[in-house]
């Protein structure tokens, strides 16, 4: 089943406390990108990746890091991480050999920094 | 820069009434154009899609179409059932890129 996976689902930890959050896709997929959803402020992207080793900021980088070392791999780390990161997180990925292709969601990542 | 505006919500609607989202945008390029929906405690899943001006897309009695000349795509459908409770997102991709611009999306609450 083509899909998009997410580990863990939720999270609760503790402000400063190094975290990863893990996202995975089947589809061989070139493009992959990490959402946060805010109550008011619908989803605001956060980083995205064109291919392998090719990442670049969304629109709200600032606290997050990501890597891209496989193709089917897209971690979202937070060093340290702050309560404002509090939030939803989601993972999707698409194909780029078409322009207008469907963007797949994975489940979501529900985050509580204490 | 990209920018999507949706109506704000909650959409309070009973069982078989007619609903109408609307969903403006702004784009540089030539943009296609979705409708996302996210069912409580799930991801958001494409409802559908238009990429290009004119274009209607529709799936599971919605619809929406692209028009260029007002930069909108509103949703609608002719009977909601208390299943199409959720939260709807209007989205943009601009030309050549892959990058989605999202609006905040709107809640639509169906009831018996």
């Amino acid at each position: 089943e083509a899909q998009v996976t997410q580990n863990p689902r939720y999270l609760i930890t503790v402000t400063g406390k190094k975290l990863t959050v893990t996202c995975s896709q089947n589809m061989n997929h070139e493009y992959m990108s990490w959402y946060r959803q805010d109550p008011g402020l619908g989803l605001r992207q956060i980083y995205y990746s064109m291919n392998v080793e090719v990442t670049d900021k969304g629109d709200v980088p600032e606290g997050y890091k990501v890597s891209r070392k496989e193709k089917r791999n897209f971690p979202l780390i937070l060093e340290s991480p702050s309560p404002n990161q509090t939030s939803l997180y989601f993972c999707a990925s698409s194909s780029r050999t078409s322009g207008n292709n469907e963007q797949f969601f994975g489940p979501g990542t529900r985050l509580t920094v204490l | 820069g990209d920018s999507v505006t949706q109506m704000e919500g909650p959409v309070t609607l009973s069982e078989e009434a007619f609903l109408t989202i609307n969903c403006t945008y702004t784009a540089t390029g030539y943009p296609s154009l979705f409708w996302y929906v996210q069912y409580p405690g799930e991801g958001l899943q494409l409802l559908l899609k238009a990429t290009k001006a004119d274009d209607k897309g529709s799936n599971k009695g919605f619809e929406a179409t692209y028009r260029k000349e007002t930069t909108s795509f509103h949703l609608e459908k002719g009977s909601v059932q208390v299943s199409d409770s959720a939260v709807y997102f209007c989205a943009l991709r601009d030309s050549g890129y892959s990058t989605l611009t999202f609006g905040k999306g709107t809640m639509l609450l169906v009831s018996p």
